[in-house]
């Protein structure tokens, strides 16, 4: 079964450390993985996505398929990163679904 | 991503009351997706639609009913059986490629008075 799981709910680090949210993944073939960002009275919106292997607002995530991860992580926190994290996964081919994970709440203290 | 409108953004309703959550897209996508997304349980998959005249059951269907007469549309209708539907509701839609994102709406937060 397709499944994602976030360990964390609530992840707090200071204002410059290093962050890291986990997410790891079950799923029976190679899927699309994705970080999804709400900010405080915004909407959902796309992060980042595997695929792209590109770094947006400092963040980057890489698919580790031996371990099934796909940790977000960034070198230096900032108060604005501060948000809800969502790690979603998507079966490759035509129409497939999206599963999402619980979230995990980030709050980076100055 | 001004492409998803979801109206209204608060509603309230009474015991017993069916009401209709509204979600438009302009993005020409064939898939729109309802959520609802509860503190701690992220987001979970209501129903959802991948073509016109067509849609799916996802995860916790029970006490929610869809309609996909426009590609644009896909209202839900939250109905009296809905035990618990105090939430917020996502409405989010994408392309049916596999390596398309989904965009969200801002959503519509429902309560019962």
């Amino acid at each position: 079964a397709q499944r994602v799981t976030q360990p964390e709910k609530l992840l707090s680090v200071f204002k410059g450390a290093p962050v890291e949210l986990k997410c790891n993944y079950s799923y029976s073939g190679s899927p699309e993985l994705f970080w999804y960002v709400q900010y405080s009275r915004q909407r959902l919106q796309l992060l980042l996505r595997h695929i792209s292997r590109e770094s947006i607002k400092g963040f980057t995530a890489d698919l580790n398929k031996g371990e099934t991860s796909f940790h977000l992580k960034k070198p230096f926190a900032q108060e604005e990163d501060s948000a809800m994290y969502y790690c979603a996964l998507k079966g490759r081919g035509y129409g497939q679904n999206f599963v999402f994970g619980p979230g995990t709440r980030l709050s980076v203290l100055p | 991503d001004g492409g998803i409108t979801q109206s209204p953004k608060y509603l309230f309703r009474k015991e017993g009351q069916n009401v209709t959550l509204s979600c438009e897209q302009n993005l020409n996508h064939d898939a729109m997706y309802w959520y609802r997304q509860d503190p701690g349980q992220g987001l979970r998959l209501i129903y959802y639609s991948q073509i016109v005249n067509d849609f799916q059951k996802g995860d916790i269907a029970e006490g929610y009913s869809v309609s996909r007469e426009k590609k644009e549309s896909f209202p839900l209708t939250v109905t009296s059986a809905q035990k618990n539907p105090t939430a917020f509701y996502l409405c989010a839609s994408s392309k049916l490629a596999g390596n398309q994102p989904q965009h969200f709406g801002d959503g519509t937060r429902l309560s019962i008075l």
